[in-house]
């Protein structure tokens, strides 16, 4: 069974530039996730999908940072203009059912971004 | 607010037993265990999860208090592979719990 997809895997950038990544969940899960990594911490929630729905986006910085999901499977994330914060690995995910808390949620590997 | 608490770093050699800790002194009835591992420059992925009952895989064995309020990862023999950051998350049924959300860790070394 194939995995979850991202791309690009790495990105570098200007501050004040956009960047987008593009992220393809296991086939038939429903809900997809989208995670910022930066270095030493443990990932943090950014935006959650059901379908093509919003379930949760409470921590996103939406003055800058937009997700969709259109058609309820590819995902993209994008930022603009990007600031050095936000240099950090975005991590995509998806799992079968929303909100079980026994459902098993699978990470892909990551785009890393580096701002400078 | 963390709901878990890990030792930050973990010590190893290979081939002998693990015995990763994690304290959940606010678990909630309903709340499941899981723990997902990190390697490095990887996602995470998930190792185990449980409820009540102590759970064994392929991966791992998960052995919760009988009062919930805490458990401990078993890596039976660790490898080299083995050396990665394991989280221990909560994981409940309403809210901001339905989430997972990840701590800091445990960063496991092992010794060859």
């Amino acid at each position: 069974e194939a995995g979850v997809a991202q791309s690009p895997r790495y990105k570098i950038i200007e501050k004040r530039q956009s960047v987008a990544f593009w992220c393809n969940p296991i086939s038939g899960h429903a809900t997809l996730y989208w995670y910022q990594q930066i270095l030493g911490q443990g990932p943090k929630l950014l935006i959650q999908f059901q379908n093509n729905g919003v379930v949760d986006d409470s921590q996103l910085p939406k003055d800058r940072f937009s997700a969709e999901r259109l058609k309820g499977v590819d995902s993209t994330l994008k930022i603009q203009p990007a600031k050095l914060e936000d240099s950090a690995v975005y991590l995509c995910a998806s799992s079968s059912r929303v909100g079980a808390p026994g459902n098993t949620i699978y990470f892909g590997e990551g785009s890393w971004l580096t701002v400078v | 607010d963390a709901k878990t608490t890990q030792p930050n770093s973990m010590e190893s050699n290979e081939e002998e037993p693990v015995h990763l800790p994690c304290n959940h002194s606010t678990i909630s009835g309903t709340d499941y265990i899981h723990w997902y591992r990190q390697l490095p420059s990887q996602g995470p992925e998930y190792v185990i999860h449980g409820l009540t009952s102590n759970v064994n895989n392929r991966m791992a064995s998960l052995a919760i208090a009988e009062d919930r309020k805490s458990s401990t990862l078993i890596l039976h023999r660790a490898t080299l592979r083995d050396a990665a950051v394991y989280y221990c998350i909560l994981k409940g049924m309403r809210g901001s719990a339905r989430q997972l959300t990840f701590g800091s860790g445990t960063q496991l070394t092992v010794l060859p």
